[in-house]
């Protein structure tokens, strides 16, 4: 089975640089993805790593490292509209599926 | 162009009774999902559709549930009878490429 874990919230302020890192325990690995929601909307794809490093999407980047089963979000340049839900997401082997992590509730504030 | 939809948005409906869920895919889309989340946990995969096949059915929680889709386009997901502990929010997904998917705005099922 597939396990992941995140911190349940983060508080940063506006214009500041936040990290949200994603550990996992999975057998099969083949991807990491990045979901944001806000308010219990549609969660909306941010971003995919399926090798190691980074990867850059304007103000959101996205970070694996297979061998330590870990990633982070970082999202730059903070704005308020960033306040929302964070969920990483592991593709395994054999599939599409997503298993989902807990989710980190982000708030930004001013 | 046009996202995936869910109807209905909201559904409140008494334990022993019968729901439909409906979901639109993006067009074009072979690949469907359905997710649900659970006050307070995780989303959880249910069910992937490749066209009008079930590639993986490995997340239906039991028999009373039970999803279709019929000529690879639109999905629909049953729940019968349902349970207090069906309630939630079911999100139904689709996809081309197989890890974006593209999230419709849920239907918030309460079972009372």
């Amino acid at each position: 089975g597939q396990s992941l874990e995140q911190p349940s919230e983060v508080t940063a302020v506006e214009g500041a640089i936040v990290q949200i890192n994603c550990t996992y325990q999975t057998s099969g690995f083949y991807g990491l993805s990045w979901y944001q929601q806000h308010d219990g909307g549609a969660p909306t794809f941010l971003s995919y790593n399926g090798l190691d490093g980074l990867e850059e999407t304007g103000r959101f980047s996205s970070f694996l490292s297979r061998s330590d089963s870990y990633g982070y979000l970082l999202l730059q340049e903070l704005q308020m509209k960033d306040s929302a839900s964070y969920f990483c997401a592991v593709r395994a082997r054999g599939g599409n599926k997503l298993t989902f992590g807990t989710g980190t509730q982000l708030k930004v504030e001013l | 162009e046009a996202g995936v939809t869910q109807f209905p948005s909201h559904s409140v409906i008494e334990k022993g009774q019968t729901v439909t869920l409906r979901c639109d895919p993006i067009s074009g889309h072979d690949n469907l999902y359905w997710y649900r989340r659970v006050m307070g946990k995780e989303i959880k995969f249910l069910l992937h559709f490749v066209k009008e096949s079930k590639q993986d059915e490995s997340g239906m929680p039991n028999n009373r549930f039970l999803a279709e889709r019929t000529g690879g386009t639109y999905s629909t997901l049953k729940v019968q009878p349902a349970e207090l502990e069906d309630s939630g929010v079911y999100f139904c997904a689709s996809s081309q490429a197989q890890y974006e998917q593209y999230f419709g705005p849920g239907t918030r099922l309460t079972v009372t």
